[in-house]
């Protein structure tokens, strides 16, 4: 079974500055895809960043970029030069097998709850 | 474009009554997710659909959740006989398809709140 798993229940940091978030995944597919998204309080979920697990570059969005250690099975989110809306529920999700006829739900963490201090 | 659209945003109702949350996906977009946000199981995954394939209702808590999509678009998620442990945030995503690096859009959910 696939499972996420976030240990930092609360982050916070000082406007402008960078933080990371940490992400490690359990899973025995070979093919999988990891996902962070972002609930501010008003609720609506919004996607940051995608990484595959095949994908030979972490990948980046702006000030979002993701440290993908495969062999360590984490997915950790930085976000660079930190504001104050950056504050918000932050979660980790994967899809797992990621091949046809595979697993199309996403499996959460917990989340992370970032405060961005002025 | 407009996003995933859900309804109602809250619902109150007594224990022991029927609700529908109602679900608008993204124009186009053939998959459509429910999920369930509450404060101690996080957000779970409850059934997916997928064009004219049957849905996978593997995450489905007990029988009197169900769950269906007309003509491909709208779906409704029925709770029967409600019990207060069903009060939570329900979700709906959408995506353009499957088995792809596409992420699953998500609406701003409906509050349920069981009395």
């Amino acid at each position: 079974a696939q499972k996420i798993t976030q240990t930092q229940p609360g982050m916070f940091v000082q406007e402008k500055e960078a933080v990371t978030l940490d992400c490690t995944y359990d899973t025995s597919d070979p093919s999988y895809g990891l996902f962070w998204y972002k609930q501010p309080s008003s609720g609506e979920m919004i996607f940051l960043i995608y990484q595959g697990s095949y994908d030979q570059q972490n990948a980046t969005e702006g000030r979002y970029s993701l440290n993908f250690q495969k062999a360590r099975k984490s997915a950790n989110l930085v976000i660079s030069a930190s504001q104050l809306g950056d504050s918000a529920m932050y979660f980790c999700a994967m899809r797992a097998p990621f091949t046809q006829g595979g697993s199309e739900k996403l499996v959460f963490g917990k989340g992370t709850k970032l405060t961005v201090n002025p | 474009g407009a996003g995933v659209s859900q309804s109602p945003s809250n619902k109150v109702t007594e224990k022991g009554k029927d609700v529908e949350l109602r679900c608008d996906p993204i124009s186009g977009h053939t998959a459509l997710y429910w999920y369930r946000q509450s404060l101690g199981q996080g957000l779970e995954f409850l059934i997916y659909f997928q064009g004219n394939s049957a849905p996978d209702k593997s995450g489905l808590p007990s029988d009197r959740f169900s769950a269906e999509r007309t003509g491909g678009s709208v779906s409704t998620l029925t709770i029967q006989r409600t019990q207060q442990e069903d009060s939570a945030v329900y979700l709906c995503a959408s995506s353009p398809g499957t088995h792809s690096n596409q992420p699953q859009h998500f609406g701003d959910g409906t509050r349920l709140s069981i009395l």
